[in-house]
Order: structure tokens, then sequence, then C-alpha cells
């Protein structure tokens, strides 16, 4: 099974800052990246797919970027909605698997 | 969009079986296949399985195999997960999550259910 290491644990910003979420595999995944955002109590929420394809009505603040074994979530500048849990997911190889997630907390 | 509609949260004790409903509301599954996803309390996201709806195609997490099951009943559009022989440690939140993508079970969700909390507690 691929593990997916996400970094930093934990964040703490301010609105208005950027922030570069970072999420490694122990092999190679081609793009097969998606990035999730999760508030409390609710479900997940599709951000990227494809290492830096939007989804529908994601705004364009956030980005995706990557390849193989490194990939990077960005988010251009922080909104007060955006302090959430993150988690990356690689479908590449099954079983699809989740990084443990990092938590973007307001400063 | 579609609305993928859970079952109500379930209290079980170990060593019994819960089953948890996902229905299409506003629309169908067709070949788009639906998958369940745990979160255990304060943990990170757990794939289980999948089905492709009309094919009846299932795929299982090898930590599940023997001890899941994933069925769909198509004329009311709704997808089952039973899971067996529970253990306290599989109390946790189950989603069923949808791909996008025709024909391909373990890929990127971007639909996802309500979420079902099933305790495990004797």
């Amino acid at each position: 099974e691929i593990v997916l290491t996400q970094s930093p644990g934990t964040l703490s910003l301010a609105p208005g800052e950027r922030v570069t979420l970072s999420c490694r595999a122990s092999q190679s995944v081609s793009s097969y990246v998606a990035w999730y955002q999760q508030k409390p109590g609710q479900a997940p929420r599709l951000l990227i797919y494809g290492a830096s394809s939007r989804a529908t009505a994601i705004p364009d603040r956030f980005s995706g970027s990557g390849s193989g074994t490194d990939f990077t979530l960005t988010i251009s500048r922080l909104e007060p909605e955006d302090f959430a849990v993150y988690y990356c997911q690689q479908y590449d190889t099954s079983p699809c698997s989740f990084g443990q997630g990092t938590k973007l907390e307001i400063k | 969009q579609v609305q993928l509609v859970q079952s109500g949260a379930e209290v079980q004790k170990p060593g019994s079986s819960v089953k948890v409903s996902c229905k299409a509301s506003g629309g169908t599954f067709s070949s788009n296949a639906i998958n369940w996803v745990r979160q255990a309390p304060g943990q990170g996201l757990e794939w289980m399985g999948g089905i492709i709806p009309d094919l009846g195609a299932t795929i299982y997490a090898q930590k599940f195999q023997g001890r899941v099951t994933i069925t769909t009943d198509e004329p009311t559009s709704t997808v089952y997960m039973e899971l067996n022989s529970l253990r306290l440690e599989d109390t946790a939140v189950y989603y069923c999550a949808r791909v996008n993508v025709g024909g391909v079970i373990g890929f990127y969700f971007d639909n996802w259910g309500h979420g079902t909390l099933l305790t495990v507690s004797s």
C-alpha cells in the first residue's frame, strides 16, 4: 500500500497569508493525486484532482502541483472559511490511500 | 446534481453486523462507482471498497476483505455497505462517495454523503 505523508501536521496562519501544504508518496503515483478540505462535522470536499485540476466551483486561490512522489497544495490568500483540515489522496494504485491530514488553524 | 443520502446513526454490539445505505437523490448512479470511506474519531480517512452499480463489480481493501460486503439495488438507486464481526475499533463515521469517472472504483471522489456514525459498544 502506498503511504502518503503530509507536512506539517498543523499550521497556524492569519487570513490573507499564503500557504503551501506538502504531500509525499512512498512511491511514484504519477499525477493521480487529489486534495480535499474537511471542516468539523462535515464530509470532505474535493478541491483538486489530477494533481493540478480544480474541481467544480473551487476558487482559483486554490492550486495544486507536483508529480511522481511530491505534491503541494497552495492557497494564495487565506480566507476565514479556509481554516480546516486538508487531506491528499493517491488513486494511482489500489488501494487508494489518504495522507494523515494537515490542520490549518487561525493564528 | 445527485445528492447522496445516507441512513441514520447506528449503535451496535461487538460481534454483530451493520448495514448502512446510500441513496442517490435526484438521479441515478449508472456507471459511476460508489465507494465507502470511514473516519474514526479524530482520525484520517480510510478507503474500504466500492462498487460499480450497473455492473455489480466490487473491489475491497484487503484490510476489510471477508468482513465487508457492498451491494446495490438499482431500482431504488441505493448502495449498501454491510460490515460484519464488529469490533470496538470500527466506531467511526462511514461515508459513501462517488467517483465521477465511469468504470473505475477507487478514484477521486467528487460527491460525498453526509456520513453515518456507527458506534460499537458493549
